[in-house]
C-alpha cells in the first residue's frame, strides 16, 4: 500500500542550527513527492517538488529511492521557518497521499 | 490571481444533518480535489474532479459526495453527519491531471458536528 511517513512529530532546532525533516514513502511505481508547508494562519502551500529540483527558501530536497526517502534539509534554520511540513505523495491517479506532518520549531 | 477559495469558512451542524460545502478553484483551473483534515488521521484524500466528472475517489463512506459544474467550481456534500466529521475540509485545484501538475489548496472549511 501506499504510504507516506514522518517519524518526527515535532523538530526543535535553534536558529541557525541545520535542521532536516524526515519523510519515508512506500509505493510500488515511479514517485512523484512534494514537500507542503503550512505557517500558522495560512493555507496548505507547496514548498518543493522532487522534479524540480529546487532550492526554496534555503531548503532542498534529494529522492532516494534506494532508501525510499525525501528528506528536508537547511543548513540554517530560521525563526521564520516554524511551520508544519507535510511530506506527500502523488499517486499515479493523480491525488495526493499526505504523512502526519512534522512541526517544526526553531528557537531564538 | 486570486486563490482557491472555500465558502463558508467556519460551520457548526448536528449530527444527523447534513451539509454542503463550496469551492471555487483558481481561474482557469479545471481540476478540484477535497481532503478532510483531523488531528488523529491528518489529511486524508476524498475525490477528485475533472471536466465535471470524479476521476478518483479516497477511501469515504457514501455519505460523503461532490459534484463539479461547468464552470469548475465543486461542491461537496455530507449527509447524515456524525461526531467524527468534524474536520477542517481542504479543496485543492490544478491546471489539470495527473503528474507534474500543482495543486493550490483553499484555506479550508472548518466543520464543527454537535
Amino acid at each position: 500500500a501506499q504510504r507516506v511517513t514522518q517519524p518526527e512529530k515535532l523538530l526543535s532546532v535553534f536558529k541557525g542550527a541545520p535542521v532536516e525533516l524526515k519523510c519515508n514513502y512506500s509505493y510500488s511505481g515511479s514517485p512523484e513527492l512534494f514537500w507542503y508547508v503550512q505557517y500558522s494562519r495560512q493555507r496548505l502551500q507547496l514548498l518543493l517538488r522532487h522534479i524540480s529540483r529546487e532550492s526554496i527558501k534555503g531548503f532542498t530536497a534529494d529522492l532516494n529511492k534506494g532508501e525510499t526517502s525525501f528528506h528536508l534539509k537547511k543548513p540554517f534554520a530560521q525563526e521564520e521557518d516554524s511551520a508544519m511540513y507535510y511530506c506527500a505523495l502523488r499517486r499515479s491517479q493523480g491525488n495526493l497521499i499526505f504523512g502526519k506532518g512534522t512541526k517544526l520549531s526553531v528557537k531564538p | 490571481k486570486a486563490g482557491v477559495t472555500q465558502t463558508p469558512r467556519y460551520l457548526i451542524k448536528t449530527r444527523g444533518q447534513q451539509v454542503t460545502l463550496s469551492c471555487s478553484p483558481i481561474s482557469g483551473h479545471r481540476s478540484v480535489s477535497w481532503y478532510q483534515q483531523t488531528p488523529g488521521q491528518g489529511l486524508q484524500f476524498l475525490f477528485e474532479y475533472f471536466s465535471e466528472t470524479q476521476r478518483n475517489k479516497g477511501n469515504f463512506p457514501g455519505r460523503f459526495s461532490g459534484r463539479q459544474f461547468s464552470n469548475s467550481r465543486s461542491e461537496m456534500n455530507v449527509s447524515t453527519l456524525e461526531l467524527g466529521d468534524s474536520a477542517l475540509y481542504l479543496c485543492a485545484s490544478s491546471l489539470a491531471l495527473g503528474r507534474g501538475e500543482t495543486q493550490y489548496f483553499g484555506p479550508g472549511t472548518r466543520l464543527l458536528v454537535l
